[in-house]
């Protein structure tokens, strides 16, 4: 089945404990991106790939690192998480930039 | 302001009803989509649209570039159309592959 993975669904964390949110897709699609939603603020865009090794910032990328070692996986990593990440993530990712985005089911973080 | 613009924030329903989602935007383009989120927080991709109409089963969306602005129409609306309709365009700036969105509209459809 095609699809967009998230791991974990739902962290509970602390401030300054480093974590990682995976996201894989099996649909070997070169554009992959990452973005928050907030209450009030919708989606907004965090980093987003083009392809391996091609990575760069979308409107909202302090505080966090990205790496798109292999087509497939694009982690996203909180370095020293501080509660204004405390959101719901989103991975998603298309054949190309132009072409339709599917989903993952979504990262629900929390950061005390 | 926002880049993009979506009204109404929220809008209640009877069933049958026919609906209608609008999306402004203030940027350049280069296409608009249409999302729809539901209760449990998965999001899924309904239209895709650079120019023109694009028709699916009950849904219609509609772009007018000229005036920067898209609707999404519901026909014969039902209580599983309820979800939160989020409008997101691809900007056309130089050397960015950028997505912005709107904040969403709320629809609730009423058996």
């Amino acid at each position: 089945e095609a699809q967009v993975t998230q791991n974990p669904r739902y962290l509970i964390t602390v401030t300054g404990k480093k974590l990682t949110v995976t996201c894989s897709q099996n649909m070997n699609h070169e554009y992959m991106s990452w973005y928050r939603q907030d209450p009030g603020l919708g989606l907004r865009q965090i980093y987003y790939s083009m392809n391996v090794e091609v990575t760069d910032k979308g409107d909202v990328p302090e505080g966090y690192k990205v790496s798109r070692k292999e087509k497939r996986n694009f982690p996203l990593i909180l370095e020293s998480p501080s509660p204004n990440q405390t959101s719901l993530y989103f991975c998603a990712s298309s054949l190309g930039y132009t072409d339709t985005q599917y989903f993952g089911p979504g990262t629900r973080l929390t950061v005390l | 302001k926002n880049e993009v613009e979506q009204s109404p924030q929220n809008l209640t329903a009877q069933e049958g009803e026919f609906i209608t989602i609008n999306c402004s935007y203030s940027v350049g383009i280069s296409a608009l989509h249409w999302l729809q989120q539901h209760p449990g927080g998965g999001i899924v991709s309904l239209f895709m649209l650079s120019s023109g109409k694009k028709k699916h089963g009950r849904l219609i969306a509609t772009i007018n570039i000229q005036e920067k602005h898209s609707s999404l129409h519901i026909t014969a609306s039902h209580p599983r159309d309820s979800a939160v309709y989020i409008c997101a365009v691809r900007s056309l700036a130089s050397g960015t592959y950028k997505y912005i969105f709107g904040t969403g509209t709320r629809l609730k459809v009423l058996a």
